[in-house]
């Protein structure tokens, strides 16, 4: 039972051009949304999260979009860096929970290509 | 370095063995989380623990796998009687419980465990 699905599994973008990672989710009890960045042989990292009472939030380069009706979200980088190529990852966390308990999807490898 | 440290970063073992990580979180964090991913997939939540509590399990920890966390600072995570379905990254992340959930989980660099 996928909740939280990612269904490309990789992008190649330009150097400079905009990346746009999908993700959907199936569980509405869900009410916290995040991306991580995954380098080789490195442990996820945080990257951008948004709550479910928003519809965007931005940091930097990255802003994060969510549409609840759809139940989806996207992330955007723009510009995009050869240093962003890495795995993504689209994680859900669920409302009525104190801790973090993440649902991943299955990621996303973005190649950036100078 | 003062990040989550997990040990060892890889291990090889034979099937019917059983094996046994550590983790050591952010000191200060109370929150510790494992979490398993194998190719091609996200991480899958395995447990967590609030201090020394172990207060979820994941149905993925079957019988064979035991987690403890004895003084509420590392964590180990026991395999026994292990399974070539049992090859997978071991991650653990930490976060402290005075931030917003989730937002704060700082991930280990993992531990690779093959089966042969």
């Amino acid at each position: 039972d996928q909740q939280v699905k990612q269904n490309s599994p990789s992008l190649s973008v330009q150097e400079g051009r905009i990346s746009i990672l999908n993700c959907d989710y199936t569980n509405s009890m869900f009410d916290y949304f995040l991306w991580y960045k995954k380098y080789p042989a490195e442990g996820p990292t945080f990257l951008i999260s948004i709550s479910s009472i928003k519809d965007k939030n931005e940091d930097g380069r990255f802003t994060v979009f969510l549409n609840k009706s759809a139940k989806h979200l996207s992330l955007h980088i723009v510009p995009s860096q050869p240093g962003d190529s890495a795995v993504y990852f689209c994680a859900a966390l669920r409302g009525g929970t104190s801790y973090g308990k993440l649902t991943f999807g299955q990621g996303t490898i973005l190649t950036v290509h100078p | 370095d003062t990040g989550v440290s997990q040990d060892p970063r890889h291990k090889i073992t034979k099937r019917g063995q059983n094996v046994t990580f550590r983790c050591d979180p952010i000191s200060e964090h109370n929150r510790l989380y494992w979490y398993r991913q194998t190719l091609g997939q996200g991480p899958e939540f395995l447990t967590y623990f609030q201090n020394e509590a172990q207060l979820e399990k994941s149905r993925l920890l079957s019988d064979r796998f035991s987690a403890e966390r004895p003084k509420g600072s590392f964590s180990t995570l026991e395999i026994q009687r292990t399974e070539q379905g049992d090859s997978a990254m071991y991650l653990c992340a930490s976060s402290p419980s005075s931030r917003d959930r989730g937002t704060e989980a700082f991930f280990g660099q993992g531990t690779r465990l093959t089966v042969v």
